[in-house]
C-alpha cells in the first residue's frame, strides 16, 4: 500500500524562526500533496495543495515544496508565531482513486515565545 | 459558502449499544463525503467514502457501517459498539479541486 510518513512527531522552535516540517512518501509519486492544520479537538483545516509538476507553492508565510526524486514534501512557516502552534498533517492523493486521500500522522509544532 | 455540520459534539455510550452519527453539508451539490476516525495521538483513518447517494465504499472492515440517504447527508452507524470504537470521528466533504473540508467532529467514548 502507498504510505505517507511524517517523521517528526513534535517540533519546538523559537518565535520568529522558520519551521520546516517533513513529509515522505513511498512507491509512486502522488499527483497531489496537501497540507492541513489541526488544532486540539478540532477538524483539520486545508492549507495548501501542490501538484506533482510543481516544485514550490506559497501562501503568505507558508511554503510547500515537492521533490519527486527524494519522494518528499517540505512545509515551511516563516517568521513563526505562537499562534502557529498546532499539528500539521500532510496528505497524498490519489491513493486508489481521486476520491481518496491518505493522511500522515502529523507533526505537532510548538512555537515558543 | 459551504458549511458542514456534525452532531453530536460529544457522546458517551456503553459497550454493546448502537451508534448513529450524522453529517450534513450545505452550499454544494453532489459532494464526495468521507468518514474518518482519529484515535488519541494518531493519524486520520479513512472509514468510508461516498461519491453519490447510496454509493458507499468501505476502507476498514469492522462493526461500523455508513449510509447516504440524501445527497448532502452522511450517516455513520453501529449496531453494537466496542471499546475500540472510541475516538474522534470526523466527517469531510471533498471539493472538485481535491482539498477536503472537515466538520467539527464527534468525540465518542465507549465505556
Amino acid at each position: 500500500s502507498q504510505k505517507i510518513e511524517q517523521n517528526s512527531e513534535a517540533l519546538n522552535i523559537q518565535e520568529g524562526k522558520t519551521a520546516t516540517l517533513t513529509c515522505n512518501y513511498t512507491n509512486y509519486s502522488p499527483a497531489y500533496l496537501q497540507w492541513y492544520r489541526q488544532d486540539p479537538g478540532r477538524g483539520p483545516v486545508f492549507l495548501l495543495l501542490i501538484r506533482e509538476n510543481e516544485k514550490e507553492k506559497r501562501k503568505e508565510r507558508l511554503k510547500v515544496t515537492f521533490d519527486t526524486t527524494l519522494k518528499q514534501s517540505l512545509f515551511h512557516i516563516t517568521a513563526s508565531q505562537p499562534a502557529d502552534s498546532a499539528t500539521y498533517l500532510c496528505a497524498r492523493l490519489p491513493d486508489g482513486g481521486y476520491q481518496k486521500v491518505t493522511f500522515g500522522t502529523g507533526t505537532k509544532l510548538q512555537v515558543i515565545p | 459558502s459551504q458549511t458542514i455540520h456534525q452532531w453530536p459534539a460529544t457522546l458517551v455510550q456503553p459497550v454493546g449499544s448502537p451508534l448513529s452519527l450524522e453529517c450534513t453539508v450545505e452550499g454544494t451539490s453532489n459532494p464526495n463525503l468521507y468518514w474518518y476516525r482519529q484515535a488519541a495521538g494518531r493519524g486520520l483513518q479513512l472509514l468510508f467514502y461516498s461519491v453519490g447517494i447510496g454509493q458507499i465504499s468501505s476502507e476498514v472492515p469492522q462493526n461500523l457501517s455508513a449510509s447516504r440517504p440524501q445527497d448532502r447527508q452522511f450517516i455513520l452507524s453501529s449496531k453494537k459498539l466496542l471499546l475500540s470504537d472510541s475516538g474522534f470521528y470526523l466527517c469531510a466533504w471533498g471539493a472538485q479541486s481535491y482539498e477536503q473540508y472537515f466538520g467539527p467532529g464527534t468525540r465518542l467514548t465507549v465505556t
